[in-house]
């Protein structure tokens, strides 16, 4: 079965600092695809970035970059120079092959907060 | 400009009522997803929708029920047989039926009971 797991509830730092949200993910398949969304205060998911299982290399877009690690079965993701406006419930989610529906399994989120 | 419609954004529900949920896209996905958030969970998949006049129950069907009429439209009814049906109840969409398009999500709908 697929299982995401955040271990980190909440995070809080202080602006200009990084931080690093964790994601470990289970699944038997070799094909599958990684999300991570966010989630501000006023409600909706907001798609940041997916990742296959067949390409292992890290992505940069501004401050924010993901280290995606097979071997761990992890899926990292790092905001660099936290901003106030990066404030929000982050979640990690798994998509096995996609044969039929895509069916999101999702972690429990990690609620982030910046201070100023 | 394209995106899904959630309404209403706040639902009350009295015992025993069946409630609906609107969800609306202009963005002409194939697939639309139902989803229930409890405060400090991820989310849980209720139904999903494939194509027009076809769709499965996901993990957490029991008490809901939908329909698929229209592409652009998948609406959800809160039966009364869901006792604990207080949540915030967040619908998606996405381009394909295939695992690795993004969904795109609304606003929500925040129900909770009378």
């Amino acid at each position: 079965a697929q299982k995401v797991t955040q271990a980190q509830t909440e995070i809080s730092v202080v602006e200009k600092e990084d931080v690093t949200l964790d994601c470990v993910y289970e699944t038997r398949d070799t094909t599958y695809y990684l999300f991570w969304y966010k989630q501000p205060p006023s409600g909706e998911l907001v798609f940041l970035i997916r990742r296959n299982s067949f390409d292992e290399q890290n992505e940069i877009s501004g401050r924010y970059s993901w280290n995606f690690q097979k071997s761990t079965s992890s899926f990292n993701f790092t905001i660099t120079a936290s901003q106030v406006v990066d404030s929000a419930v982050y979640f990690c989610a798994l998509s096995e092959a996609p044969q039929g529906a895509q069916k999101l399994v999702f972690g429990q989120g990690t609620r982030l907060t910046i201070n100023p | 400009d394209g995106g899904i419609t959630q309404s209403p954004k706040y639902l009350f529900r009295k015992e025993g009522q069946n409630v609906t949920l609107s969800c609306e896209q202009n963005l002409n996905h194939d697939a639309m997803y139902w989803y229930r958030q409890d405060p400090g969970q991820g989310l849980r998949l209720i139904y999903y929708s494939q194509i027009v006049n076809d769709f499965q129950k996901g993990d957490i069907a029991e008490g809901y029920s939908v329909s698929r009429e229209k592409k652009e439209s998948f609406p959800l009814t809160v039966t009364s047989a869901q006792k604990n049906p207080t949540a915030f109840y967040l619908c998606a969409s996405s381009i394909e039926r295939g695992g690795n398009q993004p969904q795109h999500f609304g606003d929500g709908t925040r129900l909770s009971i009378l």
